[in-house]
């Protein structure tokens, strides 16, 4: 199976920071690459595919980037309601497995 | 606009079965793979299965093989879940979520609310 890991774990940051989160491989997934955000008692919801390509909806302050084992997603201009926590998800292969999450929090 | 909308849910002692409905709409359902994921309280997302478009493939995380079954009605617009032989780890939210290809996984793009399983005596 693929290992997922994500970095940091958890994240405090102020409204109107930049932040990066990074997601790892345990081997190369071309940019079978999602990411997702999950706020308390909510399902999650698409934010990127493709590794960089914006679920239609998403505001662009969300960005990804990366391939084969290393990815980032970064968020622009943090407002309240983007405090959550994000997943990576790779598709590349079954099973389909999803990082540990990184749970962002005001500062 | 896309509804993914799961039931069934509820409390099932050990050992029991349940299953799980996601019903389908905003789309044409027929044409799209479709997973299941869940989630234990407090924890992360764990993807369970895929079916293909017209049933003809599934796959399944190695926890649940063997006592789960996916399966969908295209004539219904429904998404199921069968689950056999409930240990208390299968306690979680289960989501269905549609695929954006129709044969192979392709990234998720849309989800449902979520229905809760505990399985306890």
């Amino acid at each position: 199976d693929i290992q997922m890991t994500q970095s940091p774990s958890s994240l405090s940051a102020s409204v109107g920071d930049r932040v990066t989160i990074t997601c790892r491989a345990s081997q190369g997934i071309s940019n079978y690459l999602a990411w997702f955000q999950q706020k308390p008692g909510k399902a999650p919801k698409s934010l990127i595919y493709g590794a960089s390509r914006l679920q239609s909806g998403v505001p662009s302050k969300f960005s990804g980037s990366g391939s084969g084992t290393d990815f980032t997603l970064t968020i622009s201009s943090l407002q309240p309601e983007d405090f959550a926590t994000y997943y990576c998800q790779q598709y590349n292969s079954y099973p389909i497995t999803f990082g540990q999450g990184t749970r962002l929090e005001i500062k | 606009q896309v509804q993914l909308v799961e039931s069934g849910g509820g409390v099932v002692q050990p050992g029991g079965s349940l299953r799980l409905s996601c019903a389908a709409s905003g789309f044409t359902f027929s044409s799209y793979g479709m997973h299941w994921v869940r989630q234990a309280p407090g924890k992360g997302l764990e993807w369970v299965a895929f079916i293909r478009y017209d049933g003809s493939y599934k796959n399944y995380a190695d926890s649940v093989k063997g006592r789960f079954t996916i399966s969908r009605d295209n004539s219904k617009n429904t998404l199921y879940l069968q689950m056999n032989s409930l240990r208390a780890d299968d306690t979680a939210v289960f989501y269905c979520a549609k695929d954006r290809g129709a044969a192979a996984a392709s990234g998720f793009d849309y989800w449902g609310q979520g229905t809760l399983v505990t399985v306890s005596s």
